[in-house]
């Protein structure tokens, strides 16, 4: 069983608000990635990691910062959500180790921007 | 095009029936992954290949690595298997995934 967890599961906000998603890992997995998804479409990278202080830009531009101070810890921040980022958000990680690990995948964050 | 192509793109049977779903790619790649998708929008990785077939339970996955396809089979299908499948690719050039649109499968007692 993988321990990635995400928070808030759901998430419903007005227009010009200020959202951080939350992702944590227990594994001490190395790498981290934020996916964006959009109903019934195929995920894309928006975000990754390879370690603490190590962030790099997607294949899918997206108006969202992430940080990671923290291995554990990769969180995603909206500074002034729109109707435009209305989609669902996977964070997912994975060990260095060897190559080509899997991913393990957390629950989702559902967002919704009135 | 997708890179990574699914068929079919939805699927209803019979608790019982025999499943495949199918999975090509147009990239080179390290790896291929199996994952499935719950309504509630979690996903599991099932799978992991680079070559030839793995089973997991009444899931079984295979690879031709030449023809760039693969196909997920599910033997005596229940209705708990009912979900999005997703096949993904690790592109050998830059090591990230690239995902196909899905497979819903929806099982029926």
């Amino acid at each position: 069983e993988a321990d990635i967890y995400q928070t808030p599961r759901y998430l419903v906000i007005g227009t010009g608000k200020k959202i951080t998603l939350e992702c944590s890992q227990t594994m001490g997995h190395d790498k981290m990635y934020w996916y964006q998804q959009d109903p019934g479409m195929e995920l894309h990278l928006i975000h990754y990691s390879y370690g603490v202080n190590s962030t790099e830009k997607g294949d899918l531009s997206s108006e969202s910062t992430v940080s990671r101070i923290r291995t554990e810890h990769f969180p995603l921040t909206l500074e002034s959500a729109r109707p435009s980022h209305t989609s669902q958000y996977l964070c997912a990680s994975s060990d260095t180790g060897q190559s080509n690990q899997p991913q393990h995948f957390g629950d989702g964050t559902r967002l919704s921007i009135l | 095009k997708n890179e990574v192509e699914q068929s079919p793109q939805n699927l209803t049977a019979q608790e019982g029936e025999f499943i495949t779903i199918n999975c090509s790619y147009s990239v080179g790649i390290s790896a291929l992954h199996w994952l499935q998708q719950h309504p509630g929008g979690g996903i599991v990785s099932l799978f992991m290949l680079s070559s030839g077939k793995k089973k997991h339970g009444r899931l079984i996955a295979t690879i031709n690595i030449q023809e760039k396809h693969s196909s997920l089979h599910i033997t005596a299908s229940h209705p708990r298997d009912s979900a999005v499948y997703i096949c993904a690719v690790r592109s050998y050039n830059t090591d990230k995934l690239i995902f196909g649109t899905g497979t819903r499968l929806q099982v029926f007692p």
